[in-house]
């Protein structure tokens, strides 16, 4: 079957301008998570959703960063005001459920570059 | 506080022999996952394997498996037998409690011809 895509693969913009980022997960996949991926790092966690509420945002650096799932499916990650550091691969995963057993499965990522 | 550590940056394998990465971690928790995903040179994240805190087995996935001590707190992944194509950033990561999962530094794995 699918698996997570994420849309754009590339995203160049100015320092400033507003983004949104989008994550389609696996179909029947309730739980998605964001990640963001610095060069060498391993991915940090953003925001989980169940369904479509934000279960958790700790993640989340700043109010610039906002998420959202409308009907618990498709998901958008949006940055207000972009700034350099901003610059990263954003991962999207989806799992069937939120427990610790489920295992995540990612989407191919997002490459932002904030000019 | 929960934590991942990965204390090898670099590994370098022989083709066709087995390889060990490190893994330890730390939470207070009583029921948690482990996991080890693989992400190649085109960045995508691969799952690779998975350990259950009350999995009494060790996890096997074809040449993968992990050497689970729960008493150490370590999860090291075990490649047998490696191939060409094992040559990528390997990650440990944790879920715990809530609902955040956390992963370690990576380990870039090279396997010689």
């Amino acid at each position: 079957g699918a698996g997570v895509s994420q849309t754009p693969s590339n995203k160049v913009t100015e320092k400033g301008k507003y983004v949104e980022l989008r994550c389609d997960p696996i179909s029947g996949h309730t739980a998605l998570y964001w990640y963001r991926q610095s060069l060498g790092q391993g991915p940090e966690f953003l925001i989980y959703f169940q369904g479509t509420g934000a279960a958790d945002d700790s993640g989340l650096p700043n109010d610039r960063f906002f998420a959202v799932r409308p009907e618990g499916s498709v998901s958008t990650l949006k940055i207000q005001r972009t700034e350099r550091g901003d610059s990263a691969v954003y991962l999207c995963a989806s799992s069937l459920g939120g427990s610790s057993t489920d295992t995540q499965y990612f989407g191919p990522g997002t490459r932002l570059t904030v000019l | 506080a929960q934590k991942i550590t990965q204390t090898q940056p670099g590994m370098f394998v022989q083709e066709k022999e087995a390889v060990t990465l490190d893994c330890t971690y730390d939470t207070s928790d009583q029921s948690y996952g482990l996991f080890w995903y693989k992400q190649p040179s085109s960045g995508e994240m691969i799952f690779l394997i998975y350990q259950g805190s009350y999995d009494e087995q060790n996890a096997t996935e074809g040449r993968y498996s992990l050497n689970f001590q729960k008493a150490r707190k370590s999860a090291n992944l075990v490649i047998s037998a490696s191939q060409l194509g094992d040559s990528a950033m390997y990650f440990c990561a944790m879920k715990s409690g809530g609902f955040k999962t956390i992963f370690g530094a990576g380990t870039r794995l090279f396997v010689k011809a």
